[in-house]
């Protein structure tokens, strides 16, 4: 099976733009799972999508804000970017195996605001 | 609420030598715990997972972990370290899922692995 792909891979923004990053599961995976991950605050949990519904949250502002469509593809939305909010954006593909929630990460995409 | 530790953000060892790297954790409940290993620009690759049974998990790659619930930890070893090791490596621990299969993993905030020639 192909991995979990993101796109972009890299991406520079300036600050008050707004962005959004896209992510494949594995097929057949209905979970995906975003977080952010800079060397101040290590792996942040942002959110995960079940079946086209937020299933969980972290803490992170309004500005920060996903989707999941019917074929499970995801895509988070930064809007009014910040500097803080350069950092890796990795997602998660998940799958039930033996009732334990196994996750699949992407390569990530790489987001520099100036 | 589970929290993380793991201490030593960096591990120096020399190739061939023990990888040991530590990892505490607090958890209301019996935890799942994971470690998970990030090469350079690539995303998180799930090294082995403890949920139930065994306490000894053995991994891809050489590695293997033991949860010790007296201790609270859930180290990381290997027993003879390769220059491929050289990487960032992260603990997670969560609670089991209710029905369902929905979990947030709590994740340490990692220790870089330098592996020397």
């Amino acid at each position: 099976k192909a991995g979990v792909t993101q796109t972009p891979r890299y991406l520079i923004k300036t600050r008050g733009q707004q962005v959004t990053l896209s992510c494949s599961p594995i097929s057949g995976h209905r979970s995906v799972s975003w977080y952010q991950q800079t060397p101040g605050q290590g792996l942040q949990f942002l959110f995960e999508y079940f079946s086209e519904t937020q299933r969980n949250k972290g803490n992170f502002p309004g500005r920060f804000s996903g989707r999941q469509f019917s074929n499970s593809r995801s895509e988070m939305n930064v809007s009014t970017l910040e500097l803080g909010d350069s950092a890796l954006y990795l997602c998660a593909s998940s799958l039930v195996l033996a009732g334990v929630l196994t996750q699949y990460f992407g390569p990530g995409t790489r987001l520099t605001v100036l | 609420a589970q929290s993380v530790t793991q201490l030593g953000s960096h591990v120096s060892v020399s190739e061939g030598a023990l990888v040991l790297l530590r990892c505490n954790y607090s958890s209301s409940v019996p935890p799942y715990l994971f470690w998970y290993v990030q090469y350079p620009n690539q995303g998180l690759q799930l090294l082995l997972k403890y949920t139930t049974g065994a306490t000894l998990v053995k991994g891809i790659n050489g590695f293997e972990a033991e949860f010790k619930k007296s201790e609270t930890s859930f180290h990381l070893t290997k027993p003879s370290a390769h220059m491929s090791d050289a990487a960032e490596y992260f603990c997670a621990v969560s609670d089991p899922p209710p029905s369902g299969g929905s979990y947030i993993p709590t994740f340490g905030r990692g220790t870089s692995l330098i592996v020397h020639p």
